[in-house]
């Protein structure tokens, strides 16, 4: 299957700096979704994203979906010990019927206290 | 809040050990997913199921087989597992008509030995 283009693939910064990640597709998706997974565990939900130019919050999150609908990005601010883990997003296309997410491969965040 | 279940969290098998993984969401999705994650290589698609008894092959089918019989229920067999298919898995649940979203279990880390 196609993957997005997800970068950076992994980041060091220090507790308080802002983080920015991003995903770039040649798809249109109809829906940008933003995971975290800790390590040995499922990812989880952060945000999700329905229309283009959307800016949604999540606390220190906060997503945006590209207005060509083919990019997202999430920006962490102040970074804390707990952000530590690997960042996925994932894009739903519009075919009809479509089921399917297409995955990045992740962004694996470290912070240094 | 959506509950997507997995049967174990580790699980150590023989090569050529028929190998069941069990997965359960509480939300009444229509729709389950059945992935494998490796490093590298990120979360692969191995099948999906739109409704009960329905599935579809998804981008790595091979050698592995699932059933849904009932609709809150998806599971995954291995035939005859071996050393390739040690990975995390992980299942995922959606509702049908929805907007995207798919939530995950907390994954079954599976060593084929």
């Amino acid at each position: 299957g196609q993957q997005l283009n997800q970068s950076p693939q992994s980041m060091f910064i220090q507790e308080g700096e802002d983080v920015s990640m991003n995903c770039t597709s040649s798809s249109i998706f109809n829906t940008w979704l933003w995971y975290k997974q800790d390590p040995g565990e499922g990812p989880v939900l952060l945000i999700a994203l329905y229309k283009a130019g959307e800016l949604t919050s999540n606390g220190r999150l906060t997503a945006q979906f590209g207005i060509t609908r083919k990019d997202s990005f999430l920006n962490i601010s102040a970074s804390i010990p707990s952000d530590v883990g690997i960042y996925f997003c994932a894009g739903q296309d519009s075919g009809a019927g479509s089921y399917q997410l297409t995955f990045g491969k992740g962004t694996k965040l470290s912070v240094i206290p | 809040d959506v509950k997507v279940t997995q049967s174990s969290r580790y699980l150590v098998k023989r090569t050529g050990e028929k190998v069941f993984l069990e997965c359960v969401q509480d939300m009444d999705h229509e729709n389950m997913f059945w992935y494998r994650q490796d490093p590298g290589l990120g979360l692969r698609l191995i099948y999906f199921s739109y409704d009960v008894k329905m599935k579809e092959k998804g981008d790595i089918p091979e050698g592995y087989s699932v059933s849904r019989e009932k609709k809150e229920r998806f599971s995954l067999i291995l035939e005859s597992a071996s050393t390739n298919q040690t990975s995390m898995y992980l299942c995922a649940s959606r509702l049908a008509g929805g907007n995207g979203e798919q939530y995950f279990g907390p994954g079954t880390r599976l060593t084929v030995t």
